[in-house]
């Protein structure tokens, strides 16, 4: 079984900090990288799916970072938000009939 | 919009039963999954399937069988349910290849 690591495993922070989380993963067996947002009491929602080294993404003020040689990826948030209170999943994604490997997540959570 | 649905929300079962959690996709996805998450573990994958009628075990398949007769539904299946079985369980969907995968609302299933 793959290990796939998340730190930190949770994460509280104020309205308008921007924070940053990491994804650990074993370089040799990389694909591609996912990440999702979880909210309670919601389903998981895909935010990336990262390929390349060196690759940067972006959706609003969610942003990642990802490095294959070295086997990690940071999650941004920039000036966050209540409403982005959640867990935040890296996966990893080997190539192996689309399994994905799950790091146990971040939660987040981001009061005023 | 992709749509995934578990049958429950919530259910309580008794020791022994056997119990079936239904996930219906309406994407016209090949990929069909099913996870647990348990505190602390993250998401583990069971059981998933590729194609009606096929199906690969994942992380942890033991006390689970899972059937695919139709491409849009994704049955799993307690033979006998144990109390260790409680947990979180989310399907998800997907198409082939590096595509981010689509879940449900997850069904929180008890075993007293």
């Amino acid at each position: 079984i793959l290990n796939v690591e998340q730190s930190p495993q949770s994460l509280h922070v104020q309205e308008g900090d921007s924070t940053n989380f990491t994804c650990s993963f074993p370089s040799s067996n990389f694909y591609a990288l996912h990440w999702y947002r979880w909210e309670t009491a919601k389903s998981p929602e895909a935010l990336f799916v990262m390929t390349l080294n060196g690759d940067e993404k972006k959706k609003g003020r969610i942003s990642a970072t990802l490095n294959t040689k070295e086997g990690y990826s940071y999650l941004y948030i920039k000036g966050s938000q209540p409403e982005d209170s959640a867990t935040y999943l890296c996966a990893l994604h080997t190539g192996t009939a689309s399994k994905l490997t799950f790091g146990t997540g971040t939660r987040l959570q981001v009061t005023l | 919009d992709v749509k995934v649905t578990q049958s429950s929300r919530y259910l309580v079962k008794r020791t022994g039963e056997k119990v079936f959690l239904e996930c219906v996709q309406d994407m016209d996805h090949e990929n069909m999954f099913w996870y647990r998450q348990d505190p602390g573990l993250g998401l583990r994958l069971i059981y998933f399937s590729y194609d009606v009628k096929m199906k690969e075990k994942g992380d942890i398949p033991e006390g689970y069988s899972v059937s695919r007769e139709k491409k849009e539904r994704f049955s799993l299946i307690l033979e006998s349910a144990s109390t260790n079985q409680t947990s979180m369980y989310l399907c998800a969907s997907g198409p082939p290849g590096n595509q981010p995968q689509h879940f449900g609302d997850g069904t929180r299933l008890s075993i007293l």
